[in-house]
């Protein structure tokens, strides 16, 4: 496909368990993003990486928090012991990684933690 | 990034334009103005972004006053798809830092 594609659209988990949210961003696109959306708030930045590497980890909220990029192209969040707290809309973005450039957003995934 | 302020919320009548304002009087002079818009349930959708140059695209016009204190965005015949909620976001240009720092936006309803 020709945008962002983050899979799955909807996921719902236990309190406690360990979910991987993916994201294919856009072919070529170096530049990587995750965020992350609560209700009624506008999207937080989570990382941002470029190529392969996590240019920028400061928005993960603690150690449960994970995310790789290990060939440059798919990325993976992945959640270790979710809490209700972490129930929110993921938010992918790619961008050509070139100066001043737009970010492309995928539709997010829904997660919600029961 | 320097901090914006919008307003809440405005509504506006299908067919005309739709003036949308930005505060972003702390803005340095390496820094861009951006404007996203999230319909429901979708991504955030680039808009358009500029300097100090007013600049206009297919979408919209970005407006931005003398000393960059504030911008408008312009959508220049609003439809009912242009409901959604509208971000203005400042940026420091550059490789070195891509984040966008989103904040509560405007939420623009278009009513027929």
């Amino acid at each position: 496909g020709a945008g962002v594609s983050q899979t799955p659209s909807n996921k719902v988990t236990e309190k406690g368990k360990y979910v991987e949210l993916r994201c294919d961003p856009i072919s070529g696109h170096t530049a990587l993003y995750w965020y992350r959306q609560s209700l009624g708030q506008g999207p937080e930045f989570l990382i941002y990486f470029q190529g392969t590497g996590a240019a920028d980890d400061s928005g993960l909220p603690n150690d449960r928090f994970f995310a790789v990029r290990p060939e440059g192209s798919v990325s993976t969040l992945k959640i270790q012991r979710t809490e209700r707290g972490d129930s929110a809309v993921y938010l992918c973005a790619s961008s050509p990684g070139t100066e001043n450039t737009e970010a492309f957003f995928g539709q997010g995934t829904r997660l919600t933690v029961v | 990034d320097a901090k914006t302020t919008q307003p809440t919320s405005m509504d506006c009548a299908e067919g005309r334009a739709a003036n949308l304002p930005c505060n972003h009087s702390t803005i340095s002079g390496n820094e861009y103005v951006y404007w996203y818009r999230q319909i429901h349930s979708q991504g955030p959708q680039y808009i358009i972004h500029g300097l100090k140059n007013n600049e206009t695209n297919e979408m919209a016009s970005l407006i931005i006053t003398e000393d960059r204190k504030s911008s408008t965005l312009i959508l220049p015949h609003a439809t009912l798809r242009d409901t959604a909620v509208y971000y203005c976001i400042v940026r420091v240009a550059g490789n070195s830092d891509y984040k966008l720092s989103f904040g509560a936006g405007t939420t623009v309803t278009v009513r027929a």
